[in-house]
């Protein structure tokens, strides 16, 4: 089946610092990534979706100049979250959808885990 | 605001019981998804229900779609302590261009 990896897996940083996440779909073409965030017992929150050779398109209330999304290939979609605080801390999944497939099947990948101290 | 209302949210059961998990919304969906996801790891796609009033089964798992598209059910026969997990329920939006989680539930099935 399909498989999505992200990485790293954890991070921890400092405060103030960037920190870049990486999506790959690791054996189909994905014009369409997304990105959520959870927070611990809650729900996935999408936060963007990232269209390759786009702009990504935010949610309401996620601020794009803060969390930095790149589609650049097919295969490969990065979220960068800027000046990191510790209330960004949380669990970020991406999925992506195969562009071969009808009906919007998304694969989800592992998760990475960010910690800001 | 949830677009998707699951319940409940919490359930802790012993193990041989039966539960049924609710996802409501006020929308029409095209199509409704349910996902179980285990802590530190990304969710996992059970099932897709397309039509309404559909029912699908998935060993001790059956999943309901309502007939007017608007809500889901998922119901788990005997359940066994390797079913713990987050449940989650997600629909697509805006023609497939997004896809909304429910608020979840938290399942904890003890032996």
């Amino acid at each position: 089946g399909a498989v999505v990896s992200q990485h790293p897996s954890r991070v921890i940083c400092k405060s103030g610092t960037s920190v870049k996440i990486e999506c790959r779909s690791l054996d189909f073409q994905a014009t369409t990534m997304f990105w959520y965030r959870q927070f611990p017992k809650q729900s996935l929150m999408l936060m963007a979706t990232s269209n390759e050779g786009s702009k990504a398109t935010y949610e309401q209330g996620v601020e794009k100049d803060k969390f930095l999304i790149n589609h650049a290939s097919l295969t490969l979609s990065t979220l960068t979250v800027t000046s990191a605080h510790p209330e960004d801390s949380s669990f970020y999944i991406c999925s992506a959808r195969d562009r071969g497939t009808s009906g919007g099947y998304q694969y989800f990948g592992p998760g990475t885990r960010l910690l800001v101290l | 605001t949830q677009l998707l209302e699951q319940s409940p949210q919490f359930l802790s059961i012993q193990e041989g019981e039966n539960l049924t998990v609710y996802c409501n919304s006020s929308s029409v969906f095209s199509s409704l998804q349910w996902y179980r996801q285990e802590p530190g790891e990304g969710p996992v796609l059970l099932v897709t229900v397309v039509t309404g009033g559909e029912v699908k089964k998935l060993k001790r798992l059956t999943f309901q779609f309502g007939d007017a598209r608007k809500d889901s059910s998922l119901h788990i026969t005997a359940a066994q302590p390797g079913d713990t997990g987050l449940y989650l329920c997600a629909a697509p939006s805006g023609g497939f261009n997004k896809f909304y989680f429910g608020s979840g539930t938290k399942l904890n099935v003890k032996p």
